[in-house]
């Protein structure tokens, strides 16, 4: 079966434009996850989805970034008024459900380059 | 608050010999999960084995094995017969607090192992 896809895998943008980045989480999987991993901050979390909602948006950067989801399925990161620091790679995450074990399958992520 | 520590940022290892990479974890948890992930320069996040933290026995996965010290809050990742494809980026990582319910992944810096052949 297919994994994670993301797309684009590649953006490159001005500072100042918005951006939208996907991801098509593995076909059932009702956790959803964002995170960015920069050269200086390593890998960190973002925002999580359990089916639609949000719980947990808690590693958001800044009111500039928001995601959401739609039909348990696809989502979408949406990075407004881009910063150079910004520039990262962005990874999407899915896994089955919230059990005690929980493996989160990645997908390959999206290299944003903001100039 | 919960923190992965990997205090080695780069290691060789010879081609068939085995290797350990060294992590330890901070958490007032006590149910939590350990995990470890391999990220070569395709860039891709592959999972590779987990040890929840009331196994008894340390977790096995073909070539993986995580040697669990629980009372030492370690969870070192030992793979045995290197190979040349293992070179990559190897991040340990911990599932978050069991309180706030998101199971978001917390991880260390990782380290870049190399394999000489």
């Amino acid at each position: 079966g297919a994994g994670v896809s993301q797309s684009p895998s590649n953006k490159v943008t001005e500072k100042g434009k918005d951006v939208e980045l996907r991801c098509d989480p593995i076909s059932g999987h009702t956790a959803l996850y964002w995170y960015r991993q920069s050269l200086g901050q390593g890998l960190e979390f973002l925002i999580y989805f359990q089916g639609n909602s949000a719980p947990d948006k808690s590693g958001l950067p800044s009111d500039r970034f928001s995601a959401e989801r739609t039909g348990g399925s696809v989502s979408t990161l949406t990075i407004q008024r881009t910063q150079q620091e910004d520039s990262a790679v962005y990874l999407c995450a899915s896994s089955l459900g919230l059990g005690s074990y929980n493996e989160q399958f990645f997908g390959p992520g999206t290299r944003l380059t903001v100039l | 608050a919960q923190k992965i520590t990997q205090t080695q940022p780069g290691m060789f290892v010879q081609e068939k010999e085995a290797v350990t990479l060294d992590c330890t974890y901070d958490t007032s948890d006590q149910s939590y999960g350990l995990f470890w992930y391999k990220q070569p320069s395709s860039g891709e996040m592959i999972f590779l084995i987990y040890q929840g933290s009331y196994d008894e026995q340390n977790a096995t996965e073909g070539r993986y094995s995580l040697n669990f010290q629980k009372a030492r809050k370690s969870a070192n990742l030992v793979i045995s017969a290197s190979q040349l494809g293992d070179s990559a980026m190897y991040f340990c990582a911990m599932r978050g607090s069991f309180w706030d319910s998101s199971y978001k992944l917390i991880f260390g810096s990782g380290t870049r192992l190399l394999v000489r052949p």
